[in-house]
Order: structure tokens, then C-alpha cells, then sequence
């Protein structure tokens, strides 16, 4: 199975802050790479697909890159409604994988 | 607007058994890979199982965790989509959500439902 381990597990920032999300596969799956958002008590929201594409409705403060093996997940300005979990996710192969979380507070 | 509203959850007995569906609307739910992924309370998420389309055959894939308990299944006409549970184990309890699934050529994100709760427990 593919590992995806995400850096740090918990961050705490300010707002306008420039925040970086570090996921890690074991592996290479290419691009096949998404991000998700997860407040508490609610569903999980896709971010972004194939690395880089941003879903449909997500602002463009969110941005992602990296191949292979290594990807970031940026929020360029933080504001307090970005304070949430987030997660990777590959879709290379079987099964898919999710990585362990980053939680992002607000100072 | 994409909507994927899951039904059936709720308590059963160690070793019993339970159905899942999600309903999809507001877009082409014949065409899309469809996936399940649980989050057992306090823990990150689980990829459970996929059902891919009809053009490969309904073909689906499982997380070794399930494999062989749990059966994922879909009816295009109906735009749901299903999780068998049978077998069921405390390790099983968690918020069970429907999505759609990622495979490569998407133009959008995955989409999810808004999650329901199973627990096992005696």
C-alpha cells in the first residue's frame, strides 16, 4: 500500500499568513493527488484534483504542486475561515490513501 | 448542483448486518466512479470501496479492512449508490460517506455526501 504522510500534523498561524501543507507518498503516483478540507462536524469538501486544478467554487488562495512522490497544499493569505483539517488523498492505485491530517488553527 | 444524500445508518449488534444508499443529483451519475470512505469518531479518514462505471463493467475494489464483508453496489436507473455490511465489527463504527470517485481523467473535484453514522456496539 501506498503511505501518504502529511507535515506538520498541526500548524498555528496568522491570519494573512502564507501557510504550506506538505504531503509525502510512499511511492510514485505521478499526479494522481487531492486535497480536501474537513471542518469540525461536517463532510470533508474537495480543494483540489490532479495536483494543481482547483475544484469548482475554491477560491484561489488555495493552490497545490509537486509530482512523484512530494506535494504542497498552499493557502496564500490564512483568514479565520480557512481554520480546519486538511487532508491528501492519492488515486494512483489500490487502495487509495488518505493522509493523516493537518489541522490548521488560527493564532 | 451535485447532491449525495446517504441513508442507513444507525446502532447494530456486533456481527450483524446493515445497508447502506446514497442518492445522487445534479449531475451524470451513470458516468462517474463511485467510492465510499468512513471516519471513525476522532480519526482521519478511510477509503472503503469503489464501483466503477458501466463501461468497465461495474468492477469493484475494496479495502482489505472489508474485503469479503462489505459489498458496494449501484443502480444507474435509480441514481443510488449502495454499501452491503455484513459481519459487522466495533472496528466498523464511524461516519460513513459517499463520493464521487477520482480516476485520472476528471474535470472536477470529488463531491461528497453529508455522512452517515454507523455504530457497532453490543
Amino acid at each position: 500500500d501506498i503511505q501518504m504522510t502529511q507535515s506538520p500534523s498541526s500548524l498555528s498561524a496568522s491570519v494573512g499568513d502564507r501557510v504550506t501543507i506538505t504531503c509525502r507518498a510512499s511511492q510514485d503516483i505521478r499526479s494522481y493527488l487531492a486535497w480536501f478540507q474537513q471542518k469540525p462536524g461536517k463532510a470533508p469538501k474537495s480543494l483540489i484534483y490532479a495536483t494543481s486544478s482547483l475544484h469548482s467554487g475554491v477560491p484561489s488562495k488555495f493552490s497545490g504542486s509537486g509530482y512523484g512522490t512530494e506535494f504542497t497544499l498552499t493557502i496564500s493569505s490564512l483568514q479565520p475561515e480557512d481554520s480546519a483539517t486538511y487532508y491528501c488523498q492519492h488515486y494512483d492505485a489500490y487502495p487509495l490513501t488518505f493522509g493523516g491530517g493537518t489541522k490548521v488553527e488560527i493564532k | 448542483e451535485v447532491q449525495l444524500v446517504e441513508s442507513g445508518g444507525g446502532l447494530v449488534q456486533p456481527g450483524g448486518s446493515l445497508r447502506l444508499s446514497c442518492a445522487a443529483s445534479g449531475f451524470t451519475f451513470s458516468d462517474h466512479y463511485m467510492d465510499w470512505v468512513r471516519q471513525a469518531p476522532g480519526k482521519g479518514l478511510e477509503w472503503v470501496a469503489r464501483i466503477r462505471d458501466k463501461t468497465r463493467r461495474y468492477t469493484t475494489e475494496y479495502a482489505a479492512s472489508v474485503r469479503g464483508r462489505f459489498s458496494i453496489s449501484r443502480d444507474d436507473s435509480e441514481r443510488s449508490l449502495f454499501l452491503q455490511m455484513n459481519s459487522l465489527k466495533p472496528d466498523d463504527t464511524a461516519v460513513y460517506y459517499c463520493t464521487t470517485g477520482l480516476r485520472g481523467d476528471e474535470t472536477r473535484g470529488s463531491d461528497w455526501g453529508q455522512g452517515t453514522l454507523v455504530t457497532v456496539s453490543s
